[in-house]
């Protein structure tokens, strides 16, 4: 199993282009999510989705959409690219099984930078 | 307000010796709570997790200690070896009406002294 992959792994944009980053896993998990990293400060969720077809804004979501059309997909767009996120943008998944703890498995991440 | 942080951003430890890495939080009502690794360059990783009703949980080399009169967590690490060199992220979880929220700390690196 490859678990859960990005691409790119690194993209430079300018201000107002717009992008999609791709998080693919293959471990059949139901949840998905996007977090950014920015340093001295943890992991701020983006967006998730709980299911195929399903998704939900977290702490952070302006600035982007997600869609979630196959199960195994989880694509974060950026509109209009601003400085302010330049980041590292991390997936992850999760088989939420009941009464038990939600595990998240991450990728490898992906650094944008915007200038 | 809810908040999971770290009272130390950098530890130096010694080769061989024993590492504790310390996390606050605030929100009593957590189900549980995560420790994970963050090596240079990837994401983070899974090491061990605690359930609220829980003090402490053993794993391998590692110890996780909960302490929710003063809401603290520790993470241990016994005899620590240069491949523990990483960024250490807790992280609390809420039941959010069937959706696990996450909150993470800001993180403390692990650097091992050979």
């Amino acid at each position: 199993n490859a678990g859960v992959t990005q691409t790119p792994k690194f993209r430079v944009l300018k201000t107002g282009q717009s992008m999609t980053l791709l998080c693919a896993q293959d471990m059949n998990h139901e949840y998905m999510y996007w977090y950014r990293q920015d340093p001295g400060m943890g992991l701020r969720l983006i967006h998730y989705s709980v299911g195929e077809g399903t998704t939900a804004k977290g702490e952070v979501p302006d600035g982007y959409n997600v869609s979630r059309l196959k199960k195994q997909n989880f694509l974060l767009g950026l509109e209009s690219a601003a400085p302010s996120q330049t980041s590292v943008y991390f997936c992850a998944s999760s088989y939420l099984k009941l009464a038990q703890v939600d595990e998240q498995f991450f990728g490898p991440g992906t650094r944008l930078t915007v200038l | 307000g809810e908040s999971v942080g770290l009272h130390l951003p950098t530890l130096s430890v010694q080769e061989g010796d024993n590492s504790i890495i310390n996390c606050a939080y605030s929100n009593s009502a957590s189900d549980y709570f995560i420790w994970y690794k963050q090596e240079s360059g990837k994401g983070p990783q899974f090491i061990i997790d605690i359930r609220s009703n829980m003090d402490k949980r053993q794993g391998q080399r590692v110890t996780v200690l909960l302490n929710k009169t003063v809401k603290h967590l520790s993470l241990q690490i016994a005899a620590t070896q240069p491949g523990d060199s990483a960024v250490y992220f807790c992280a609390e979880n809420i039941d959010s009406g069937g959706y696990q929220k996450v909150t993470f700390g800001t993180g403390t690196k692990l650097q091992v002294i050979p």
